[in-house]
């Protein structure tokens, strides 16, 4: 099977600017989290989807939204960029939503903000 | 969601001494995933632990979940370069919680 998929991998943008991330999810897998890593904050959770529901979110801003479509594959988006955005921006998917699942990590997009 | 401490952030060791990493939590846990990032990389799935005073091995990886299922460690045994990496564990509750990670070194 192949692996999480996320484009693209790198991402240059300015301050106010928007940004879209893509992530297709291992086939059969439902559900789609999203993180931000960084390295003072670590790894935080930003929202979860299944079933093309958020299910859980994060303490993130309104700036940060993303979606799911019907194939699981989803998206996440970042308006008004700022310079603290600059991330690694990891999705992960597993076969359903709820704690036992294991989370399968995409390489992430990497985001710079200037 | 419910915080997870993990402790040391960092550990730097010679190659051949033993690595532990601690999560602990001040709730009852339902289980405990843990999870490795090798540098440059993407975290990766190692175990997960339901049972109270679990105990799993993979080669030279100890896991344990404590009694009271708040706290878990990670013991690895006589370290090796390809061991390198940050060390997360992650609980869920209502979403995922990493803990901020223990980087591992290993000096050759």
């Amino acid at each position: 099977k192949a692996g999480v998929t996320q484009t693209p991998r790198y991402l240059i943008k300015t301050r106010g600017q928007q940004v879209t991330l893509s992530c297709s999810p291992i086939s059969g897998h439902r559900s789609v989290s999203w993180y931000q890593q960084t390295p003072g904050q670590g790894l935080q959770f930003l929202f979860e989807y299944f079933s093309e529901t958020q299910r859980n979110k994060g303490n993130f801003p309104g700036r940060f939204s993303g979606r799911q479509f019907s194939n699981s594959r989803s998206e996440m988006n970042v308006s008004t960029l700022e310079l603290g955005d600059s991330a690694l921006y990891l999705c992960a998917s597993s076969l359903t939503n709820g704690g036992w699942n294991i989370q399968y990590f995409g390489a992430g997009t990497r985001l710079s903000v200037l | 969601g419910q915080q997870v401490m993990q402790i040391p952030q960092y550990q730097h060791v010679q190659e051949g001494e033993d690595f532990t990493t601690y999560c602990n939590s001040s709730t009852t846990l339902s289980n405990i995933q843990w999870y490795k990032q090798r540098p440059g990389g993407h975290p990766v799935f190692l175990i997960q632990l339901v049972k109270s005073g679990e105990v799993k091995k993979q080669k030279r990886l100890t896991f344990q979940f404590g009694e009271a299922k708040k706290n878990s460690s990670l013991h690895i045994t006589a370290t090796q370069t390809t061991d390198v990496g940050t060390y997360f564990c992650a609980v869920n509750n209502n979403d995922m919680r990493f803990g901020a990670g223990t980087r591992l070194t290993v000096k050759p």
